[in-house]
């Protein structure tokens, strides 16, 4: 099993609509996790950090279950400037770097 | 202003001719980590430094290399490059290496091997 793995994608979203991201991870003592946003051909921006059950930030909100160990990332209201691929990083344990998904492309359209 | 800064931002080489790419960072973060992104494919780490110290991730390729002078500056030497070195090279910063330090990203090099 793979340390983070992300559903495949691509999502194609109608505008306006509320889309859901998983994202699993296989190891138990991992304690950080971030939602990072990538647009095409520009480097990672941080979305948001998940450290307890959860986090929100405006449309979207991002949930920790720690016992199926997934964290998951909603978007509500969906607008054309959320198309983007997400990726999801998790760190393993202690003080190791983080590790990142492959990314779920989203793309909204009109 | 831009915290992380890398440069060149796009670099063509030929194969197996030397490159060296270049990041550099105004944030004074201990940490600098280097990753190597191919399309449609997580961000791989290669290596880090926290302050001087080294970490070298076990699989990465021994015709990468690094080099960090000082705080503000790391290299990511590629000695020899081969067809398949060819994709993104992500420069990162963090102030710490604790698990809630948030890893701030440059713009990146594209990197094509001719």
């Amino acid at each position: 099993r793979k340390e983070v793995e992300q559903d495949p994608g691509p999502f194609n979203v109608p505008e306006g609509a509320t889309v859901a991201f998983n994202c699993t991870y296989s190891n138990s003592a991992s304690q950080s996790f971030f939602w990072y946003r990538q647009d095409c051909r520009k480097e990672p921006k941080l979305l948001m950090s998940v450290y307890s059950s959860g986090n929100e930030d405006g449309r979207f909100t991002a949930q920790l279950n720690r016992a199926s160990q997934y964290i998951s990332l909603l978007i509500r209201d969906s607008k054309l400037s959320d198309s983007a691929t997400y990726l999801c990083a998790v760190t393993p344990s202690g003080n190791t770097p983080l590790v990142f998904g492959k990314g779920t492309r989203l793309s909204v359209i009109a | 202003d831009a915290m992380v800064i890398q440069n060149p931002r796009y670099q063509v080489t030929q194969f197996g001719k030397p490159v060296t790419l270049s990041c550099s960072q105004t944030l004074n973060h201990n940490v600098m980590y280097w990753y190597q992104q191919k399309s449609s494919q997580a961000p791989k780490l290669l290596f880090h430094y926290y302050d001087k110290d080294f970490n070298n991730e076990a699989d990465t390729p021994d015709n990468f290399q690094s080099r960090r002078p000082n705080t503000s500056f790391c290299f990511l030497d590629i000695r020899s490059p081969g067809l398949g070195d060819a994709a993104m090279y992500l420069c990162a910063t963090s102030r710490g290496a604790g698990d809630r330090d948030t890893q701030y990203f440059g713009p990146g090099t594209r990197l094509t091997v001719l």
